[in-house]
C-alpha cells in the first residue's frame, strides 16, 4: 500500500500568516492527490483535488502544488476559520490512503 | 441537495457483527461510486472500502479485508457495510462518501458511531 506522510504534525500560526503543509507519498502517484480540512465534530471537507485544483466554493487563499511524490498545501493568509486539521489523500491505485494529519492551531 | 444518512452503528462485543447502511438522496445514486471512511476517536481518517457505481468492482482496505464487505442496492439508493469479526480497534465513526474521495464533487455523510467493547 502507498504510504503518506505529512509535516509538520502540528503547527501554530497567527491570523494573516502564510502557512505551508507538505505531504510525501512512498511512491509516485502522479497528481492523484487531494487535501481535506476537518474541524472538530464535522465531516471532512475537500479543499483541493488533482494536486492543484480548487474545489468549488473553497476560498482562493488555499492552493496546492506538486506531483509524483511531493506535494504542498499553502494557505496564503490565515483566517480564524482556517484553524483545523488538514489531511492529504492519495487515490492513485484504487486503495486510497490518508496522511496522518496536520493540526493547525492559533498562536 | 445531496444527502447521505448513515445508520446501523452501535455497541457490539469483540467478535460480533454489524451492518451499516447509508441512504442516499438528491442525486442519481446508480451513477456514482461510493465509499466508507472511518475515524477512530481522536485519530485520523482511514479509507475502509469503495464500490463502483454498478457494484461490480469492490475494494477493501488491508485492515478490514476478509472481515468487512461493501455492497449496494441501486434500487433502494443504499450503500452497506457488513462488518464481521469486529475488533476493539474497529471502534470509529464511519462515514459514507459519494464518488471518488479524491475527486471534485465528493460529498460526505455525518457518520454513524461503531463501538466495539466487551
Amino acid at each position: 500500500a502507498i504510504q503518506m506522510t505529512q509535516s509538520p504534525s502540528s503547527l501554530s500560526a497567527f491570523v494573516g500568516d502564510r502557512v505551508t503543509i507538505t505531504c510525501r507519498a512512498s511512491q509516485g502517484i502522479e497528481s492523484q492527490l487531494a487535501w481535506y480540512q476537518q474541524k472538530r465534530g464535522r465531516a471532512p471537507k475537500l479543499l483541493i483535488y488533482a494536486a492543484s485544483s480548487l474545489q468549488s466554493g473553497v476560498p482562493s487563499r488555499f492552493s496546492g502544488s506538486g506531483s509524483d511524490t511531493d506535494f504542498t498545501l499553502t494557505i496564503s493568509s490565515l483566517q480564524p476559520e482556517d484553524f483545523a486539521t488538514y489531511y492529504c489523500l492519495q487515490d492513485y491505485d484504487n486503495l486510497p490512503t490518508f496522511g496522518p494529519g496536520t493540526k493547525l492551531e492559533i498562536k | 441537495e445531496v444527502q447521505l444518512v448513515e445508520s446501523g452503528g452501535g455497541l457490539v462485543k469483540p467478535g460480533g457483527s454489524l451492518r451499516l447502511s447509508c441512504e442516499a438522496s438528491g442525486f442519481s445514486f446508480s451513477g456514482y461510486s461510493m465509499n466508507w471512511v472511518r475515524q477512530a476517536p481522536g485519530k485520523g481518517l482511514e479509507w475502509v472500502a469503495s464500490i463502483s457505481s454498478s457494484g461490480n468492482y469492490k475494494y477493501h482496505g488491508d485492515s478490514v479485508r476478509g472481515r468487512f464487505t461493501i455492497s449496494r442496492d441501486n434500487a433502494k439508493n443504499s450503500l452497506y457495510l457488513q462488518m464481521k469479526s469486529l475488533r476493539v480497534e474497529d471502534t470509529a465513526l464511519y462515514y459514507c462518501a459519494r464518488g471518488p474521495i479524491a475527486a471534485a464533487g465528493v460529498d460526505w455523510g455525518q457518520g454513524t458511531l461503531v463501538t466495539v467493547s466487551s
